[in-house]
């Protein structure tokens, strides 16, 4: 079981909007560590998509933005488009574990 | 530009060791954490550990602790993850990645596959 949850799926036509959930506790995202979120598709390396809860780095489209409130965060995703079909991970850290990173189980993104 | 390339594929009999490599070129070596992350078949991302490669200061996740082993060498900007007493369930893609600022993995390594069969 993961330390933070999210949805197994999520699935949304072209153009439409979509909202990957990250539900953490007391002890990570409600602590006040950030929450970063990636982009995973198969057979290549996971890609930062959002970092520090709602930054974009160079190059990722405004197309995807983050949030967090209280034990929560989530990657919004509008105009959705074909490429977008993906796995996404949020991540954070704990303070009740080593101090090493903690990802949330995987949302599979559909494009239907 | 940063760049984090690591070791090929490797296939070991349970419990052997494996030892990953992550050479890291574009950036000051010594001033960002590598992080060790792997996804085995079917399964979500997993954070074994990071290291600091200026001190060698490491924390590694409370699952891995005893087998796994984290060095680096600064005189060729290369991080090392060794995990030892393989099974089978370690079968996996083992990524190195860089931590940024806010903590976050901002570069990441191509992978590398690990299979540990008989």
């Amino acid at each position: 079981q993961s330390v933070l949850t999210q949805p197994p799926s999520v699935s949304g036509a072209p153009g439409q909007r979509v909202a990957v959930s990250c539900t953490g506790s007391s002890s990570n995202i409600g602590a006040g560590y950030d929450v970063h979120w990636y982009q995973h598709l198969p057979g290549t390396a996971p890609k930062l998509l959002i970092y520090a809860n709602n930054n974009r780095p160079s190059g990722v489209p405004d197309r995807f933005s983050g949030s967090k409130s209280g034990t929560s965060a989530s990657l919004a995703i509008t105009g959705l488009q074909a490429e977008d079909e993906a796995d996404y991970y949020c991540q954070s850290y704990d303070s009740s574990l080593s101090g090493s990173g903690v990802f949330g189980g995987g949302t599979r993104l559909t494009v239907l | 530009q940063v760049q984090l390339v690591q070791s090929g594929a490797e296939v070991k009999k349970p419990g052997a060791s494996v030892k990953v490599s992550c050479k890291a070129s574009g950036y000051t070596f010594t001033a960002y954490y590598i992080h060790w992350v792997r996804q085995a078949p079917g399964q979500g991302l997993e954070c074994l550990g990071w290291i600091n490669p200026n001190s060698g200061a490491t924390i590694y996740t409370h699952k891995f602790q005893g087998r796994v082993t984290m060095t680096r060498d600064t005189s060729i900007n290369t991080a090392y993850m060794e995990l030892s007493r393989l099974r089978s369930d370690d079968t996996a893609v083992y990524y190195c990645a860089r931590g940024g600022t806010s903590r976050q993995f901002d570069y990441w390594g191509q992978g590398t596959l690990v299979t540990v069969s008989s």
